[in-house]
């Protein structure tokens, strides 16, 4: 069945790097691009950027850049989000999520319909 | 970019009508017909509701509805259930191949 797979919760120390994996299956890797969303305790998701599995081309939140990295493996139909200069704030759920664009004469998105089961990122000394 | 803005909370009793506001910018809303809606139960990922700001994925109710209106979108509900009850966030293109979301909206099925 269609569906994203992430890798397990994270403890890291400020200052300190996290990349976490999200692995595809069930559809056309390279048919959707994928976005990061983190959503920190009690809060709305804030999305960090996207990444088009075709090319690898990338695009990130202002906020983040500079610090976020995504990345694809297409023979292995996964993407990855790395955090690095991790402080207290960054702890959050951080999730991927797909969408469907479509270029003819215009683009076209079809919203995030499928995410991850998120991956638990705490950031404490 | 700064988040869109939605009510905190909302509230309606079942079978009536809500509508969650979401405002933005001419340099977002405004100028994009590409707001989607989510909505989310406690600990769970966040469901896809709307997209291009009207339509609606197979298998969501036609109950949900989208609309824009200058530099505000808009989802309403009608015909409430126990079930909607839940958080929703509204999220649009922010132009640079950007996207920002609503600081989302509480609705309680009173």
């Amino acid at each position: 069945q269609v569906q994203l797979v992430q890798s397990g919760a994270e403890v890291k120390k400020p200052g300190a790097s996290v990349k976490v994996s999200c692995k595809a299956s069930g559809f056309t890797f390279s048919g959707y691009y994928m976005h990061w969303v983190r959503q920190a305790p009690g809060q709305g998701p804030e999305w960090m950027g996207w990444i088009n599995p075709n090319t690898g081309g990338t695009n990130y939140a202002q906020k983040f850049q500079g610090r976020v990295t995504l990345t694809r493996d297409t023979s292995i139909t996964t993407t990855y989000m790395e955090l690095s200069r991790l402080r207290s704030d960054d702890t959050a759920v951080y999730f991927c999520a797909r969408e469907k664009v479509v270029v003819d004469t215009m683009y076209h998105y079809y919203g995030m319909d499928v995410w991850g089961q998120g991956t638990t990122v705490t950031v404490s000394s | 970019q700064s988040a869109l803005t939605q009510p905190a909370s909302v509230s309606g009793s079942p079978g009536q009508s809500i509508t969650i506001s979401c405002t933005g910018t001419s340099s977002d809303v405004g100028n994009y017909n590409l707001v989607s809606w989510y909505q989310q139960h406690p600990g769970k990922a966040p469901k896809l509701m709307i997209y291009e700001g009207s339509k609606r994925p197979s298998g969501v109710s036609n109950h949900f509805s989208g609309s824009k209106s200058g530099n505000t979108a808009s989802l309403t509900i009608s015909g409430l259930q126990a079930e909607d009850e839940a958080d929703y966030y509204c999220c649009s293109y922010a132009g640079s191949s950007t996207w920002v979301f609503g600081g989302g909206t509480k609705l309680t099925v009173l």
